[in-house]
């Protein structure tokens, strides 16, 4: 069974730094892109990164290309997303998706941009 | 960008019966490899999103079969033929074709 187990979400400052973190199981992790979806609060999806399954090959968001960088591990299957100056319509539910086709979602973790 | 515009914005539809969304894309969504990559995605209440159908019309693993998918080049439809209560939450279409991926405003479905 695939799993996607999103973490590193909390409250931070307008301008601050975060690192999420997508840990993956279930799967063949290396063989598969993967990107970061969110959605802010009572809203709609929103593409955010993705990476390829090798990870030379990046995507952004124009919302967020400059600020965040997308990046992976294959030796321990886990997906990060660092995240700087932090804005708050970056305040969201980050979810992490599995395949340029979405083919699975995690749970989500939430990051909240507040002072 | 690719808009993806969806219609009803809400459907309210009575246990048993049919429901239908529409989703519309602003350009093509056949790829160079000659697929379509439309996908529908649900979200119940709570939960987190989960592909239902893929490529247009193929259902994922799990998915039951009174859902379906149908279309191509820019208008899709996404048919539930009996709503069951457990099909309560927002459906999103969402394009991988051209690059950034987006998705439709979503359609939330509620039992009347």
């Amino acid at each position: 069974e695939v799993q996607l187990i999103e973490s590193g979400g909390g409250l931070v400052q307008p301008g601050g730094s975060l690192r999420l973190s997508c840990s993956a199981s279930g799967f063949s992790f290396s063989s598969y892109a993967m990107l970061w979806v969110r959605q802010a609060p009572g809203k709609g999806l929103e593409y955010v990164s993705a990476i390829n399954n090798n990870g030379f090959n990046t995507y952004y968001a124009d919302s967020v290309k400059g600020r965040f960088t997308i990046s992976r591990d294959n030796s321990k299957n886990t997906l990060y997303l660092q995240m700087s100056s932090l804005r708050a319509e970056d305040t969201a539910l980050y979810y992490c998706v599995q395949n340029w086709n979405s083919d699975n979602w995690g749970q989500g973790t939430l990051v909240t941009v507040s002072s | 960008d690719v808009v993806m515009t969806q219609s009803p914005l809400s459907l309210a539809v009575t246990l048993g019966q049919p429901a239908s969304i529409s989703c519309r894309s602003s350009q093509s969504l056949v790829y160079s490899d000659g697929n379509t990559y439309l996908n529908w995605i649900q979200q119940r209440p709570g939960q987190s999103p989960r592909r239902l159908i893929y490529k247009v019309s193929n259902r994922d693993s799990g998915v039951p079969d009174r859902f379906s998918g149908s279309g191509s080049g820019t208008d899709f439809t996404l048919k539930i033929s009996r709503v069951e209560a457990e099909d309560v939450g927002v459906y999103f279409c969402m394009q991988g074709t051209h690059w950034p991926k987006t998705f439709g405003g979503g359609t939330k479905v509620e039992i009347k």
